[in-house]
């Protein structure tokens, strides 16, 4: 079974905080996602990886930066959290080539107050 | 952009009926099309999917239909039950990208 984790369910932070969101995969794979999860929004990919020490933007990366120096570990980097941050966080890991199915982490559940 | 648009974002049907849900993509190039069921408070998992080279794909109750001239695919689930209920989720692919694009979902209730 492939596993997929969060660093953590719940995150309260401060306006103005750096923020760190770890996720980590066991199934060697290649390829990691980070989204962001809002209400009538869908899930929105913020950043992604195809391998270690490379980063490609999503949709909406303003606000966010990643680090990838393992390959099974994809942080997702708030270098100064807002309150519009406020969010569920997914990270998703695939496999390449060839495969497309992603493997959702739990979710983080971000506050910034 | 490229976007995918869904429809209903809310559907309500009685145990035992069917359900469909739309799904429509811009990018022409698009080549992968997964369905994700997100139960409250879990994680999205993967329902079905289908390659643009396939029009239609039936696992059980649930099935996908592609239409590629017109940029439409549906998920059908028939005999609906109550564990069916959950937040589902389409997206489209393109190919050697790995990046989805995922619609805006659809909260499905099935009702006792």
């Amino acid at each position: 079974d492939v596993k997929v984790t969060q660093s953590s369910r719940y995150l309260v932070k401060r306006t103005g905080e750096k923020v760190f969101l770890e996720c980590v995969q066991d199934m060697d794979h290649e390829n990691m996602f980070w989204y962001r999860q809002d209400p009538g929004l869908g899930l929105r990919l913020i950043y992604f990886s195809y391998d270690v020490k490379m980063k490609e933007k999503g949709d909406i990366p303003e606000g966010y930066s990643v680090s990838r120096e393992k390959k099974e570990r994809f942080s997702l980097i708030l270098e100064s959290a807002s309150t519009n941050q406020t969010s569920m966080y997914l990270c998703a890991s695939g496999r390449s080539p060839g495969n497309y199915e992603q493997y959702f982490g739990p979710g983080t559940r971000l506050t910034v107050t | 952009g490229e976007n995918v648009e869904q429809h209903p974002s809310t559907l309500s049907v009685q145990e035992g009926d069917s359900a469909v849900i739309k799904c429509t993509y811009s990018d022409s190039a698009s080549n992968y099309f997964p369905w994700y069921k997100q139960e409250l408070g879990k994680r999205p998992q993967l329902i079905i999917d289908i390659r643009s080279n396939v029009g239609e794909k039936k696992d059980q109750r649930i099935a996908v239909t592609l239409n590629k001239t017109a940029k439409h695919f549906s998920l059908h689930i028939t005999e609906t039950q109550p564990e069916d209920s959950a937040v589902y989720f389409c997206a489209a692919a393109t190919s050697g990208t790995y990046k989805y694009i995922f619609g805006t979902g659809t909260r499905l209730k099935v009702l006792a």
